[in-house]
């Protein structure tokens, strides 16, 4: 079975700096999506950056952007200029190519502070 | 266009109670998940509904979960009887023909507590 892991339950980062997130994940498959989603306080989540395993470049979204190494099973997280109104829960998630396993894996989140 | 919509927001109920929860999908969206996050943990999946059908209940913890997706637009969960091992966040998704693979629209989930 599938397994993801954020190693890090809370990061802080002084505003305008960059921070970097780690996730890992385990898996025997070839073909999966890859995503971060971002929980501010007491709001929904939603969808910072998706990556699919069988393109090697790595996905960029404004600020944000990952570090995807498909070997390593990593896909790391990195959000440059934080800004104050950055802080929430940033979780990775793991989804099957295969078709029929459509459901997502989690990792438990890392809790970002921004601070100023 | 209007978000899902999850209610209540919040919910506190006694042991042996009946809750139940209601999501509404964004309109035209087929595939409907719901997920649950006890405190701390992982957000695990529990099920998801392809239009009124159950695609994959594989992550209902047991029978005293129902969901349900009537004519295929709003969903409910409903928890009979409540357990304390049942409190945490309970999310709703949704998405379009993708089965997800482009990402979720979440609500803003129901913080469910048994006391």
């Amino acid at each position: 079975a599938q397994t993801v892991t954020q190693s890090q339950p809370e990061m802080s980062v002084q505003e305008a700096e960059t921070v970097t997130l780690s996730c890992t994940y385990d898996t025997s498959e070839s073909d999966y999506y890859l995503f971060w989603y971002k929980q501010p306080p007491s709001r929904q989540m939603i969808l910072v950056i998706r990556q699919e395993a069988y393109k090697q470049q790595n996905a960029t979204e404004n600020r944000f952007s990952v570090n995807f190494q498909k070997a390593a099973k990593s896909f790391s997280l990195k959000i440059s200029d934080s800004q104050l109104g950055g802080a929430a829960m940033y979780f990775c998630a793991y989804r099957s190519g295969t078709s029929g396993t459509y459901k997502y894996i989690f990792g438990t989140g890392t809790r970002l502070k921004v601070l100023a | 266009e209007a978000g899902v919509t999850q209610f209540p927001s919040h919910s506190v109920i006694e042991k042996g109670q009946t809750v139940t929860l209601r999501c509404d999908p964004i309109s035209g969206h087929d595939n409907l998940y719901w997920y649950r996050r006890v405190m701390g943990k992982e957000i695990k999946f529990l099920l998801h509904f392809v239009k009124e059908s159950k695609q994959d209940e594989s992550g209902m913890p047991n029978n005293r979960f129902l969901a349900e997706r009537t004519g295929g637009t709003y969903s409910t969960l409903k928890v009979q009887p409540a357990e304390l091992e049942d409190s945490g966040v309970y999310f709703c998704a949704s998405s379009q023909q993708d089965f997800g693979a482009y990402g979720y629209t979440f609500g803003s989930g129901t913080r469910l507590t048994v006391v």
